[in-house]
């Protein structure tokens, strides 16, 4: 059965210190694995790796996929309260067309002032 | 502003009640999805829709059900038949392979 494991479960840290998140998989055909933000509301869009783009970065974030370990890391550098939010990891593998996610549990993590 | 729009935020529902949630998209994006998400469990897929008229049952589909007449349109009923239905529903979209899905802001469903 394809599944997507997240951890730490949840995370708690202060202001400006770096955390590092993970995401493991085991799926048949991987395609892609994707990261979102979730606050109160809608996930948003963070990254999507492939085996074409294993490595992404967007200001404080940075996110790289290991298709050896077959798991993903997200970086967040000087971590800020407004980055408190739950993480969440996807995996979208084969065939193509079905369009399905697997979703890890996410990892919450709260930035303290 | 393009984006996904789902309505109501907040529905509750008595016992042996249909209800119906609404997400609406003018992104033009011709995949739509329904998820679930419970307290510490990952979003789980409801029904799925890769064009209009077409839909599939994910991996919950079970007191669902679903319809796509318009691209811009996948409504979800939650029928009686589902006897647990408290939990934050997300929709999402996306415009094709390759793309990400991009979610709306969710309705939260509770029994009263």
């Amino acid at each position: 059965e394809d599944k997507v494991v997240q951890s730490p479960l949840s995370l708690v840290v202060h202001e400006g210190d770096t955390v590092t998140l993970n995401c493991s998989y085991e799926v048949t055909n991987f395609r892609s694995l994707l990261w979102y933000k979730q606050e109160k509301k809608a996930p948003t869009f963070l990254f999507m790796l492939t085996s074409s783009g294993i490595e992404k970065k967007s200001g404080r974030l940075s996110s790289i996929l290991d298709k050896k370990e077959l798991s993903s890391i997200l970086n967040i550098t000087a971590t800020q309260t407004g980055d408190s939010a739950i993480y969440l990891c996807a995996v979208e593998a084969w065939p193509p067309g079905t369009y399905k996610y697997i979703f890890g549990t996410g990892t919450r993590l709260k930035v303290l002032a | 502003d393009g984006g996904i729009t789902q309505s109501p935020k907040y529905l509750f529902r008595k016992e042996g009640q249909n209800v119906t949630l609404s997400c609406e998209q003018n992104l033009n994006h011709d995949a739509m999805y329904w998820y679930r998400q419970d307290p510490g469990q990952g979003l789980r897929l409801i029904y799925y829709s890769q064009i209009v008229n077409d839909f599939q049952k994910g991996d919950i589909a079970e007191g669902y059900s679903v319809s796509r007449e318009k691209k811009e349109s996948f409504p979800l009923t939650v029928t009686s038949a589902q006897k647990n239905p408290t939990a934050f529903y997300l929709c999402a979209s996306r415009k094709g392979e390759g793309q990400p899905q991009h979610f709306g802001d969710g309705t939260r469903l509770s029994i009263l």
